[in-house]
């Protein structure tokens, strides 16, 4: 158990829904990445929070969006959904605002746009 | 970009064998950190090594060694004596300070297939 705690691990769901991914950070980490795998795409950054604030945005498509509650746990919204939006979807936590001291990854939520 | 790049799509190898991954980065900041991850079938991204870009000792960590040459922006890794359980896809990924908010920027991976 890496400390960050992903649910759900997997989803399937239909074009044109919204789904919610929830991510709870390794106990004391304030840093929260949201990563997403995809087989054309490789692994991408979306987006960033430290203590609750969006830090850095990456490729995340207006239809996602993500929030960092005061527990810092942190949710990823996906709504509008299309068959491309398949893939593995990675949250990270880490202790410092710059992450320069790694990262802890969660075991990831398959999602399956159908 | 790419930022990271690992040309190496797939390497194929018996049992024992050894195995070298190849990493080649890009960047203009003076200080940055550099990373590998492993990804086994069951999709989970495992921690291997985080190395800064001022310290360019090699390191061994068993069958693990890893050499980072600044002077060819590259950071090699090697499985000797490589096992089944080696294989997996592995990545290469690397903070640049600049982004102060340390974003890893992924390579696109290398499959390792180790047959008995």
């Amino acid at each position: 158990d890496s400390g960050v705690t992903q649910t759900p691990k997997h989803l399937i769901t239909a074009t044109g829904q919204r789904v919610t991914l929830r991510c709870s950070p390794r106990s004391g980490d304030l840093s929260v990445y949201w990563y997403q795998q995809s087989l054309d795409q490789g692994l991408q950054f979306l987006i960033q929070y430290y203590n609750g604030e969006e830090r850095a945005k990456g490729n995340i498509l207006e239809r996602f969006s993500a929030q960092q509650f005061p527990d810092l746990h942190s949710e990823l919204n996906l709504s509008s959904l299309e068959l491309g939006d398949s893939a593995l979807y990675f949250c990270a936590s880490s202790a410092l605002g710059t992450g320069d001291y790694g990262y802890t990854f969660g075991s990831g939520t398959r999602l399956t746009v159908v | 970009a790419q930022k990271v790049t690992q040309a190496q799509t797939e390497i194929s190898v018996v049992e024992k064998e050894d195995v070298t991954l190849d990493c080649v980065y890009e960047t203009r900041d003076t200080t940055y950190y550099l990373f590998w991850y492993k990804q086994p079938p069951s999709g989970e991204l495992v921690f291997l090594i985080r190395r800064n870009s001022f310290d360019e000792q090699n390191e061994i960590s068993g069958r693990y060694s890893w050499n980072f040459q600044k002077s060819t922006s590259s950071f090699n890794f090697t499985i000797t004596a490589s096992q089944v359980v080696d294989s997996a896809v592995y990545f290469c990924a690397l903070i640049e300070t600049t982004d102060s908010w340390g974003k890893l920027q992924f390579g696109a991976g290398t499959q390792v297939v180790v047959t008995p």
